[in-house]
């Protein structure tokens, strides 16, 4: 099956300062590549997504790159806001199943 | 999207009892998850809840341990059986209700604690 491997586990930044979050995956067939934000004792709620026929998605401050043939995809945050703390999890589903597996979760502290 | 009311949202129970978690879902939706995260980890599935069969579950989780109902398209339970300490965790209820996009919806959440 799918293993979606994350890294780093924590990660500390300034307040404007830029965040990456990078995630690789080890099924070739997987084609979808949601990002979750959850905040503490909230629900995580999907904040981007990319699919494998594009190579980069932006959405104001966080932007997602996909390389397909390393298998890996990652997560930035620009100009970091302390709202912006939160645990990130990044996951990877394949065509026809769209059930994803889940990466093991980045928590992400913005420090004023 | 969807709106999703999971209950209880916490409960401390005791070791050897059982306990079910509702999800009710404001549309219909074909496939329901039920999701466990334990402290500090991952969001690990349990299973995915049908409607009208038996729920499909995943590698190390068994249906006498977390049986789960399906009586119709908005509304799910799953029970968490013979509770030990280990059993400790959140337990979310996903929909995906767009068949095919892969976006999930979550609920709030069950936050369990076994003494």
């Amino acid at each position: 099956g799918e293993n979606v491997e994350q890294h780093p586990s924590t990660l500390s930044v300034q307040e404007g300062d830029s965040a990456v979050i990078k995630c690789t995956y080890s099924d070739s067939a997987s084609n979808y590549f949601p990002w979750y934000k959850q905040e503490l004792g909230k629900r995580p709620q999907l904040i981007i997504d990319i699919r494998s026929n594009v190579g980069e998605k932006k959405d104001q401050r966080i932007a997602v790159t996909l390389n397909k043939t390393a298998k890996h995809f990652s997560l930035h945050i620009t100009e970091t806001q302390p709202e912006d703390s939160a645990v990130y999890f990044c996951a990877a589903s394949r065509r026809g199943s769209y059930i994803p597996t889940f990466g093991r979760g980045t928590s992400l502290i913005v420090h004023p | 999207s969807a709106v999703i009311s999971q209950k209880p949202s916490r409960d401390i129970c005791q070791r050897g009892t059982s306990l079910t978690i509702q999800c009710q879902v404001d549309s219909q939706v074909t496939m329901m998850f039920w999701y466990r995260q334990q402290p500090g980890q991952s969001l690990t599935l349990i299973a995915t809840a049908n409607q009208g069969s038996e729920a499909t579950y995943e590698s190390g989780f068994v249906i006498d341990k977390f049986p789960i109902s399906r009586p119709n398209l908005t509304f799910s339970t799953l029970t968490v059986s013979n509770m030990s300490p280990e059993d400790s965790s959140i337990y979310l209820c996903s929909v995906d209700t767009d068949p095919g996009t892969g976006e999930l919806f979550f609920g709030e959440g069950s936050r369990l604690t076994v003494l």
